[in-house]
């Protein structure tokens, strides 16, 4: 079945460093791929998505790039805030209603 | 505004009795589920609906029940029989295509059973 691996944290970085999170999947198909976050309390809200190979999925400054060779979505920020602090969850979708795959979960801790 | 409400935020329940968690959506999604989050594993699905009065069973189905008799809405019921109910629990909403159309969540119901 589809699964979800993800870099463990916790992980903690001073302001404006470099952040990657690490995300590979395995899926039969061509999945979407997905990162969401989820502040403290609160429930995910969808950060970025890419729907096929080589498709790059952008927002406030996250990037990840849909790597088909290397089954791959690693999580990229070139300069974090303290406000980046929360879980990131990647996760897939082979399409259709049925459901979304999600992994473990990496907390990023930004420190000032 | 549109978007997905859950309630109650924190609840409590003794051990044997049933509890029941609201999940309201008013984005017109035809789909909606509902998922178990706990420290360190991720999000579970418990039990998704395609479409109203039809409703399937996800990983982790054993000691809940949903109902589904309206489209905005889609209580789950924690039952005496789960095992071990302590636990985050997430509503979410999606339009049609999981692979296409974004999966709104809501802020979530912490069930404590004491």
């Amino acid at each position: 079945g589809d699964s979800v691996t993800q870099m463990e944290g916790p992980v903690t970085l001073s302001e404006e460093a470099f952040l990657t999170i690490n995300c590979t999947y395995t899926a039969t198909g061509y999945p979407s791929l997905f990162w969401y976050v989820q502040y403290p309390g609160e429930g995910l809200q969808l950060l970025l998505k890419a729907t096929k190979a080589d498709d790059k999925g952008s927002n406030k400054g996250f990037e990840a790039t849909y790597r088909k060779e290397t089954t791959s979505f690693h999580l990229e920020k070139g300069s974090v805030q303290v406000s980046d602090s929360a879980v990131y969850f990647c996760a897939l979708s082979s399409g259709g209603y049925q459901k979304v795959t999600f992994g473990t979960g990496t907390k990023l801790q930004v420190i000032p | 505004d549109g978007g997905i409400t859950q309630s109650p935020k924190y609840l409590f329940r003794k051990e044997g009795q049933n509890v029941t968690l609201s999940c309201e959506q008013n984005l017109n999604h035809d789909a909606m589920y509902w998922y178990r989050q706990d420290p360190g594993q991720g999000l579970r699905l418990i039990y998704y609906s395609q479409i109203v009065n039809d409703f399937q069973k996800g990983d982790i189905a054993e000691g809940y029940s949903v109902s589904r008799e309206k489209k905005e809405s889609f209580p789950l019921t924690v039952t005496s029989a789960q095992k071990n109910p302590t636990a985050f629990y997430l509503c979410a909403s999606c339009s049609k295509d999981l692979s296409t159309d974004t999966q709104y969540f809501g802020p979530g119901t912490r069930l404590t059973v004491l």
